[in-house]
């Protein structure tokens, strides 16, 4: 079954404890992307990751780290998190283009005390 | 950071009425409006590709149409069913591959 897996799906961290919430696509794509969603405010993009070896910042990158050493995964890393981190986190794919619509994960809903 | 604005917030229906939602986007530099459909505790699912002025697309009871010039897109939903409630997210993809999604607008159907 194609699809986007993250995980962990739900995870409570308090600050300044380093963490990874994992995505991994089985469709060969090229481009993945995080989003985090809060309230009022929409899905926020991250990082995007156009091929492997190339990450760039989203709109609020601040606090986040990434990687694309392989084509199927695209680690979100938060080396110290803050409360201000605590959001619904999600991982996306597509193949490359315009014309290519985004495949969701399912969600990472992060607290951070 | 370009802005993408959805109209209304939410908006709360019976069933069996049609209704429409607006997406509006900087019209310089366009290269594609996405359209997704976001149900309470699941993930967004993409609706819709648009990528030339004038489209229309369909699927089902949903259907949108896309003005580049003038920057909009609007979705219709016609018959609406309680199982349309969701949140329908459109997204701006621009240069360099970035997707940017409006704040979506809430649909609620009543039976």
């Amino acid at each position: 079954e194609a699809q986007v897996t993250q995980n962990p799906r739900y995870l409570i961290t308090v600050t300044g404890k380093k963490l990874t919430v994992t995505c991994s696509q089985n469709m060969n794509h090229e481009y993945m992307s995080w989003y985090r969603q809060d309230p009022g405010l929409g899905l926020r993009q991250i990082y995007y990751s156009m091929n492997v070896e190339v990450t760039d910042k989203g709109d609020v990158p601040e606090g986040y780290k990434v990687s694309r050493k392989e084509k199927r995964n695209f680690p979100l890393i938060l080396e110290s998190p803050s409360p201000n981190q605590t959001s619904l986190y999600f991982c996306a794919s597509s193949r490359r283009g315009e014309n290519s619509p985004l495949h969701f994960g399912n969600g990472t809903r992060l607290t951070v005390t | 950071i370009l802005n993408v604005e959805q109209s209304p917030q939410s908006l709360h229906v019976q069933e069996g009425d049609s209704t429409n939602f607006t997406c509006s986007f900087p019209s310089s530099n366009f290269y594609a409006l996405h359209w997704y459909r976001w149900e309470t505790a699941k993930s967004p699912e993409a609706l819709f590709v648009m990528t030339l002025n004038g489209d229309e697309k369909k699927k089902g009871r949903i259907s949108a149409t896309l003005n580049t010039k003038e920057g909009y897109s609007y979705l219709y939903i016609k018959g609406s069913q309680p199982e349309d409630s969701a949140t329908y997210l459109c997204a701006l993809y621009n240069q360099g591959g970035k997707l940017i999604f409006g704040q979506g607008t809430e649909l609620s159907v009543k039976p």
